[in-house]
């Protein structure tokens, strides 16, 4: 069964570093999205990417935080500096866009970082 | 903006007996979905079963049913003959029904023990 995978699944980095987490979507899912997710609570999107444009990245901290999906597949989420406050699970999760409609979000194993 | 409460931060439930988690939710909005969602520790987040607000019948899936009140905006979830494996965290999530709007918007989870 195809899976959406992330990579790193752990990251320890310094404060003020910079960091980058990658995601690879189902194939053939044309929308991708980023969540957040603080320990105890639920998940919260970070951005939404259909195809390569971003669709919502009303909750993206874009003062640090950047995020691309240059060819529509594959994408990067990136931190610099990285702050304590940012220490979090981040979850990729994408669902297929067919007929104008969006089908079931499949989630990613997720990159738990810890800031330093 | 939509919010998704979960008033049950944890719940126990014995082995092969039926256990109800809660949700209850705020929006404007007419048209949209509701899902719940399992997260079970250190794996990805997976779908339990999804509820279409325009539809009466209340969904279900093997041993997972909602109950789905849309006029007191209730969403609740029982698991019928829980098993092991049935141990995670649970979350409640929204979604709305129209293009461009397709975030999932979690509650803060619902921890389920399985006491054998």
């Amino acid at each position: 069964e195809a899976e959406v995978a992330q990579s790193p699944r752990y990251k320890i980095t310094e404060k003020s570093q910079a960091v980058a987490f990658w995601c690879d979507p189902i194939s053939g899912h044309a929308t991708l999205y980023w969540y957040r997710q603080i320990l105890g609570q639920g998940p919260e999107l970070l951005v939404q990417f259909q195809d390569e444009s971003v669709v919502d990245d009303s909750q993206l901290p874009k003062d640090r935080f950047s995020a691309e999906r240059l060819k529509g597949v594959d994408s990067t989420l990136k931190i610099q500096p990285a702050e304590l406050g940012d220490s979090a699970m981040y979850l990729c999760a994408s669902s297929l866009w067919a007929g104008g409609l969006s089908y079931e979000q499949y989630f990613g194993p997720g990159t738990r970082l810890t800031v330093t | 903006a939509q919010t998704v409460t979960q008033s049950q931060p944890e719940m126990s439930v014995q082995e092969a007996e039926t256990v109800t988690l809660s949700c209850t939710y705020d929006t404007s909005e007419s048209d949209y979905y509701l899902f719940w969602y399992k997260q079970p520790p250190s794996r990805q987040m997976i779908l339990v079963i999804r509820q279409e607000a325009y539809k009466q019948q209340n969904a279900t899936e093997n041993r997972f049913s909602v109950n789905f009140q849309k006029a007191a905006k209730s969403f609740s979830l029982k698991i019928s003959d829980s098993q092991l494996g049935d141990a995670a965290m649970y979350f409640c999530a929204y979604r709305s029904a129209g293009f461009g709007n397709e975030k999932l918007t979690f509650g803060t989870g619902t921890r389920l023990t399985i006491i054998p």
